[in-house]
């Protein structure tokens, strides 16, 4: 089946710091994959998606890569904000068969940035 | 800028209670979903409606639960009989077309069943 697993928080970082969040996924399929941001009293936002192999998504600072072989899809920046202080969460969506609409979310990540 | 919108932010009810959770999704989308996040626990999928009526169902969302699209801008989620199990975030989402579009979530409803 489909299935999200991406590392536990809480993540706790100086600002300016590297940041890794580490997802790797389970499909039947060619999934695309996603990266959503909750921030605090917020609903999940789209952060970046890929939807294909090799694929590289990127928005403010973030990228992830569509990394079939390791069936990964970690989110990384290179000098986080205090205001990218977050929940993030990692997902994916079946592109055919009958869960055509649904979304597989990991359990998300909890990202503290100190400044 | 457009968004999703849920009421109320948090619902404390009685177990065996009905509860109605209430989205106005964006008003061009097609397309709309239910998830829940209990604490602790990965977001899951309940529901999605396309053209008034369900197009697919999680094995979580059993007979208690019900989704209803009552007057064009309303989407409605019911639970008929809470149990305490049922104490999770509730999501709504929107989306103009089926993944990979872009689903628009809304900030959620904190539901604790006592």
């Amino acid at each position: 089946g489909n299935s999200v697993t991406q590392m536990e928080g809480p993540v706790t970082l100086s600002e300016e710091a590297f940041l890794t969040i580490n997802c790797t996924y389970t499909a039947t399929g060619y999934p695309s994959l996603f990266w959503y941001v909750q921030y605090p009293g917020e609903g999940l936002q789209l952060l970046l998606k890929a939807t294909k192999a090799d694929d590289k998504g990127s928005n403010k600072g973030f990228e992830a890569t569509y990394r079939k072989e390791t069936t990964s899809f970690h989110l990384e920046k290179g000098s986080v904000q205090v205001s990218d202080s977050a929940v993030y969460f990692c997902a994916l969506s079946d592109n055919r068969g009958s869960t055509l609409g649904r979304l597989y979310f990991g359990r998300g990540t909890q990202l503290t940035v100190w400044p | 800028e457009p968004e999703v919108t849920q009421t109320p932010s948090h619902q404390v009810t009685q177990m065996g209670q009905e509860v109605i959770l209430r989205c106005v999704p964006i008003s061009n989308h097609l397309y709309f979903y239910w998830y829940r996040q209990i604490l602790g626990q990965k977001v899951e999928f309940l529901v999605s409606f396309y053209n008034n009526e369900i197009s697919e169902k999680s094995e979580i969302f059993d007979d208690q639960f019900s989704v209803e699209r009552p007057d064009g801008s309303n989407f409605t989620l019911k639970i008929r009989s809470t149990k305490l199990e049922d104490s999770a975030m509730y999501f709504c989402a929107s989306s103009v077309g089926l993944a990979p579009n872009e689903q628009f979530f809304g900030p959620g409803t904190r539901l604790t069943v006592l």
